[in-house]
């Protein structure tokens, strides 16, 4: 099976604007979780989407959304971009076995904001 | 506040000895337990995991213990090889909420 991709894998914008990154997730995997890691705070949730639906969400503020497809691609938008959205911006795809969430991560996009 | 702790930042072992990872939480809602292993500019992969109702699981050479009454769970890694030398994150989950809560990570270097 392919694993988690996501696209593009390097960026470089300029404060002020507005980026798009996309994730597709395992085939049959219907949960796709973003996760934003920085040097300072390492790895934090931003949201959760099951079903086209966001089923969870993290402690960022609204410049950060995202959404899902009815085929379970994911996208997650920033903007009005800040120094300080520079990160790695992973995803992640689940699997529910046993009643219990295992979440296979993709490679990652890494942004730069200048 | 950090709900998941590694408090070692870092870890050096030689080649085929025993590595041993620890991770501390302090949510006693938390019921599933994973480890990632991480490469700079790369996912986490998924390595092994844990649900509360064990206390022990096993994967080759990865074993994951928990003890839910001290909020403590490691990993251990025999025998260790170069190949394991990367970042290792502790990451905790409650059933009802999907996300996951990672530590920061330590990082691990096997020697020849």
């Amino acid at each position: 099976k392919a694993g988690v991709t996501q696209t593009p894998r390097y960026l470089i914008k300029t404060r002020g604007q507005q980026v798009t990154l996309s994730c597709s997730p395992i085939s049959g995997h219907r949960s796709v979780s973003w996760y934003q890691q920085t040097p300072g705070q390492g790895l934090q949730f931003l949201f959760e989407y099951f079903s086209e639906t966001q089923r969870n969400k993290g402690n960022f503020p609204g410049r950060f959304s995202g959404r899902q497809f009815s085929n379970s691609r994911s996208e997650m938008n920033v903007s009005t971009l800040e120094l300080g959205d520079s990160a790695l911006y992973l995803c992640a795809s689940s699997l529910i076995t046993g009643g219990w969430e295992t979440q296979y991560f993709g490679p990652g996009t890494r942004l730069l904001v200048l | 506040d950090q709900q998941v702790k590694q408090n070692s930042p870092s870890l050096s072992v030689q080649e085929g000895r025993i590595s041993i990872l620890n991770c501390d939480y302090t949510n006693s809602m938390f019921d599933y337990f994973l480890w990632y292993k991480k490469y700079p500019a790369e996912g986490p992969t998924f390595l092994i995991s844990i649900s509360s109702i064990k206390d022990k699981n096993e994967d080759g050479r990865f074993t994951v213990f928990l003890n839910k009454s001290a909020k403590h769970l490691s990993l251990h890694i025999v025998p260790s090889q170069p190949g394991d030398s990367a970042v290792y994150f502790c990451a905790a989950s409650h059933r009802s909420q999907g996300n996951l809560i990672f530590g920061k990570g330590t990082k691990l270097s096997v020697k020849p």
